[in-house]
């Protein structure tokens, strides 16, 4: 049964600064890997999705890796800003019935 | 663009109660989900469907139930509230890759 387990819970640092937030599954066996912001009573909103056969992507400031063979994936979040403050989610979409299987989410936030 | 839609927004619920869950697509998406969200939680599968007329159980389906009678409905229905259902819940839509979700509905029973 495929788990997804992001780390840390929560990270709270200064305006600035290069962040880096973790995402480790257990089954390889995906079809891709979605990354999601979720702002407080608010929906979810898509960042990055990295194809299986992908290694990284980028959007802005954002840059997604994947690593298949060890089970993990980090968002890596350039010159943060208190704008970045959210909880970022990782989903992971199995290969065999394209359902989402999710981490708990970490919950950034961005002193000023 | 309107994407997914979910109605309502915010719901209150006594015990007992039912209500249905809309959820409108506007991408001809094959693939439809319902999701629910506890405070500190990832999202947990509820249902889903791979299309018009077919639908299976997630991982927490017990209290729910769907139907998927066009591409563009799969609305989500509570028949007996109770108060571990008190959740935010998600409808999303994808066909194989990214996945699109709307902006939940917040119920509470009481």
């Amino acid at each position: 049964k495929q788990e997804v387990t992001q780390i840390p819970a929560a990270l709270s640092v200064p305006e600035g600064e290069n962040l880096v937030l973790n995402c480790s599954f257990t089954d390889s066996a995906i079809y891709n890997l979605q990354w999601f912001r979720q702002d407080p009573g608010k929906g979810l909103t898509s960042l990055l999705l990295i194809q299986s056969s992908q290694r990284e992507q980028t959007s802005g400031r954002l840059n997604a890796s994947l690593d298949k063979s060890s089970g993990r994936s980090t968002l890596y979040i350039a010159a943060s800003q208190p704008g970045d403050s959210a909880t970022y989610l990782c989903a992971v979409m199995t290969d065999s019935n394209y359902q989402l299987i999710w981490g708990a989410g970490t919950k950034l936030i961005i002193k000023p | 663009n309107a994407g997914v839609t979910q109605t309502p927004k915010f719901r209150i619920l006594k015990i007992g109660q039912s209500m249905t869950l809309q959820c409108t697509q506007d991408m001809n998406h094959n693939y439809m989900y319902w999701y629910r969200q506890d405070p500190g939680m990832g999202l947990k599968l509820i249902y889903y469907s791979v299309g018009a007329g077919i639908t299976d159980k997630g991982e927490v389906p017990n209290g729910y139930n769907v139907s998927r009678s066009t591409t563009e409905d799969f609305p989500l229905r509570l028949e007996l509230a109770a108060p571990s259902q008190t959740s935010v819940y998600f409808c999303a839509s994808s066909y194989r890759t990214e996945a699109f979700f709307g902006q939940g509905t917040r119920l509470t029973v009481v």
